[in-house]
């Protein structure tokens, strides 16, 4: 597609819920991101992939994250066990390479709030 | 872990000022690259930086590269109410593959 594509927009869900958060990349974009970003801060780093398999998961909260992308391109972003500190803005980039050559597309991020 | 400090946290000008906003890290780094996020939107990529000293332009931006490589800095001449949003550094971790960590961003706000 013409831009990195998140949905939903907007997932307000009740505490322990699960969730599921979806990114599709822009094609032929190899590399894929997700970072987390709350009020007044910067994005926060969660995961890297490099294709199919995550390169770098090492910003991955705890063990009620976790991130597929199993053919490559869409990614989906898993939260088990919703806590209202979850509550931020999922933002998922992707890039053409690495850097420093490439810079990050980023999608418009799923706003979740967990009430 | 590395990080880079932004300041100002917040800048308020009146349309026509100058602004500028610093990345500083204690740490040499690889490269940096700044990105742009206005109100209620995702950041967008404005440009990296590899090379000690390096300067580059865009438009009334210009972006600096410390002779050190360990900091940065993004200058606005002449801002205007389009200028509005926050600017965030973000560099890559060494040994970090592709990972970018950004700083906490300087919020511009540009009054008419």
């Amino acid at each position: 597609g013409a831009g990195v594509s998140q949905t939903p927009s907007n997932k307000v869900t009740e505490k322990g819920k699960y969730v599921e958060l979806r990114c599709d990349p822009i094609s032929g974009h190899t590399a894929l991101y997700w970072y987390r970003q709350s009020l007044g801060q910067g994005p926060e780093f969660l995961i890297y992939f490099q294709g199919t398999g995550a390169a770098d998961d090492s910003g991955l909260p705890n063990d009620r994250f976790f991130a597929v992308r199993p053919e490559g391109s869409v990614s989906t972003l898993k939260i088990q066990r919703t806590e209202r500190g979850d509550s931020a803005v999922y933002l998922c980039a992707s890039s053409l390479g690495t850097a420093p050559n490439y810079g990050y597309t980023f999608g418009s991020g799923t706003r979740l709030t967990v009430v | 872990g590395q990080q880079v400090m932004q300041i100002p946290q917040y800048q308020h000008v009146q349309e026509g000022e100058d602004f500028t906003t610093y990345c500083n890290s204690s740490t040499t780094l690889s490269n940096i690259q700044w990105y742009k996020q206005r109100p209620g939107g995702h950041p967008v990529f404005l440009i990296q930086l590899v090379k000690s000293g390096e300067v580059k332009k865009q438009k009334r931006l210009t972006f600096q590269f410390g002779e050190a490589k360990k900091n940065s800095s993004l200058h606005i001449t002449a801002t205007q109410t389009t200028d509005v949003g926050t600017y965030f550094c973000a560099f890559q971790v060494a040994g970090g593959y592709n990972k970018l960590i950004f700083g906490a961003g300087t919020r511009l706000a540009v009054h008419p």
